[in-house]
């Protein structure tokens, strides 16, 4: 079955930067296109990027251009997101989630969530 | 960029009834491109229905999707109190994906 799991909870302080990884299973790994979202503590959904994993080109949201790099590594079947300059307002859960088919592009599989928090 | 606006914030109602849930779009989206997630606290999303009105794999038939162009309306025909979540809108046709600010189903 699908899975994917993500890395442990992390605290950083203000002007760092944080990677967090998701690792893949249970299907061909460069398939399908893998998104990022986050969620602010008692707040919506945020979408921040999505990386094709075969090839590695990313697409990010304009709030996160040149703070959000995705990336992806083959041989473990992971991909990872790393956001710099980091600020109190991106205190969240950083999901990764996965699109169900090539054809339904819906985010049918998901994380289980990294708590990021950002503080001094 | 298209913006999702989901109403009410939050539903009150009581098990057993009829929940409808809205998302408009500020722009027109393609049917084929819209979402609704349910999300329970403490737990990721869980997709429900995709391409406006097809239901995920092992979504129960109480849960309907509906609309096109700007209005979308995600509708739970009698509620089970494992419906008592947060709902979002999605649409993944252009980028950025945005979801909508959901929708609260609460316990009446």
């Amino acid at each position: 079955q699908v899975q994917l799991v993500q890395s442990g909870a992390e605290v950083k302080k203000p002007g760092a930067s944080v990677k967090v990884s998701c690792m893949a299973s249970g299907y061909t790994f460069t398939t399908y296109y893998m998104h990022w979202v986050r969620q602010a503590p008692g707040q919506g959904l945020e979408w921040m990027g999505i990386i094709n994993p075969s090839g590695g080109s990313t697409s990010y949201a304009q709030k996160f251009q040149g703070r959000v790099t995705m990336t992806r590594d083959t041989s473990t079947s992971t991909v990872y997101m790393e956001l710099s300059s980091l600020r109190s307002e991106d205190t969240a859960v950083y999901y990764c989630a996965r699109e169900c088919t090539g054809v339904v592009m819906a985010l049918g599989y998901w994380g289980q969530g990294t708590l990021v928090t950002v503080s001094s | 960029e298209i913006v999702l606006t989901q109403s009410p914030g939050t539903l009150s109602l009581s098990p057993g009834e009829r929940a409808t849930l809205s998302c408009r779009a500020s722009q027109s989206v393609s049917s084929t491109f819209l979402a609704w997630y349910q999300q329970k606290p403490g737990q990721a999303p869980r997709l429900l229905i995709y391409g406006a009105s097809t239901r995920a794999t092992g979504i129960p038939d109480r849960f309907s999707g509906s609309g096109s162009g700007t209005d979308f309306t995600l509708t739970i025909s009698r509620l089970e109190p494992e419906d008592f979540a947060v709902y979002y809108c999605q649409q993944y046709g252009r980028s950025p994906r945005g979801f909508g600010g959901g929708t609260k189903v609460e316990i009446k």
